[in-house]
């Protein structure tokens, strides 16, 4: 089965400080990957997907996420991080477009000022 | 505006009560799903429909039941809730490519 990973809970950084907030996955065929943020008490939000094509994929909000496939994974990056950004986010596979997502547990982002 | 609609969007039950999550769809999607959503989990599969008429289990379908008879409403029914059902429930649509749609969530409580 599917599964994927996030490998930290939490990551607090410090207002203009870049993060990476790192996913892997399990699959021994090809998936499509995406990464959804969530704002406290709100809904999720897609902030950007891996299909095919360039391993660099560019997201809204100035975010961005590298496909590895010899190493499975789909790290989330960004240069520099502001307080608006501190939320939930969630690293998600799926093995086509119209199977289900599978979600990894989450990470919290914190943005201390 | 086209999307995913969940009702209701909060409900407090009681040990033992019945209810029915909506989900509605107006984008003629083929494929409907839902997630609950706890602390630490992410978001889980309960149950999903690949069409009309159609239902499957998903990670957690216990305690859950499902009804897709038309194409556009996937429901989601408790028959007797237990406080480990207080979650937020997300119903998500797909069509094709990857195109997925979520609701805005339902925050259940069960006490």
């Amino acid at each position: 089965a599917q599964s994927v990973t996030q490998l930290d809970s939490q990551v607090p950084v410090f207002e203009e400080a870049p993060v990476e907030l790192r996913c892997n996955y399990s699959s021994s065929v090809s998936v499509y990957l995406f990464w959804y943020v969530q704002y406290p008490n709100q809904g999720l939000q897609l902030l950007l997907k891996y299909l095919s094509g360039s391993t660099l994929v560019k997201g809204i909000n100035g975010f961005e996420a590298e496909f590895n496939k010899s190493q499975t994974s789909f790290h989330l990056r960004k240069p520099s991080v502001h307080i608006s950004d501190t939320a939930e986010y969630f690293c998600v596979a799926t093995l086509s477009g119209n199977t289900p997502l599978v979600f990894g547990k989450g990470t919290r982002l914190s943005v201390i000022a | 505006n086209a999307g995913v609609t969940q009702t209701p969007k909060f409900r407090v039950l009681k040990t033992g009560q019945s209810m029915t999550l909506l989900c509605a769809q107006d984008m003629n999607h083929e494929y409907m799903y839902w997630y609950r959503q706890d602390p630490g989990m992410g978001l889980r599969l309960i149950h999903y429909s690949v069409g009309e008429g159609t239902t499957a289990k998903g990670e957690v379908p216990d305690g859950y039941n499902v009804s897709r008879l038309k194409k556009q409403n996937f429901l989601l029914g408790l028959e007797s809730a237990a406080p480990s059902q207080t979650s937020v429930y997300f119903c998500a649509s797909s069509y094709s490519y990857a195109q997925y749609t979520f609701g805005s969530g339902t925050r259940l409580t069960v006490v």
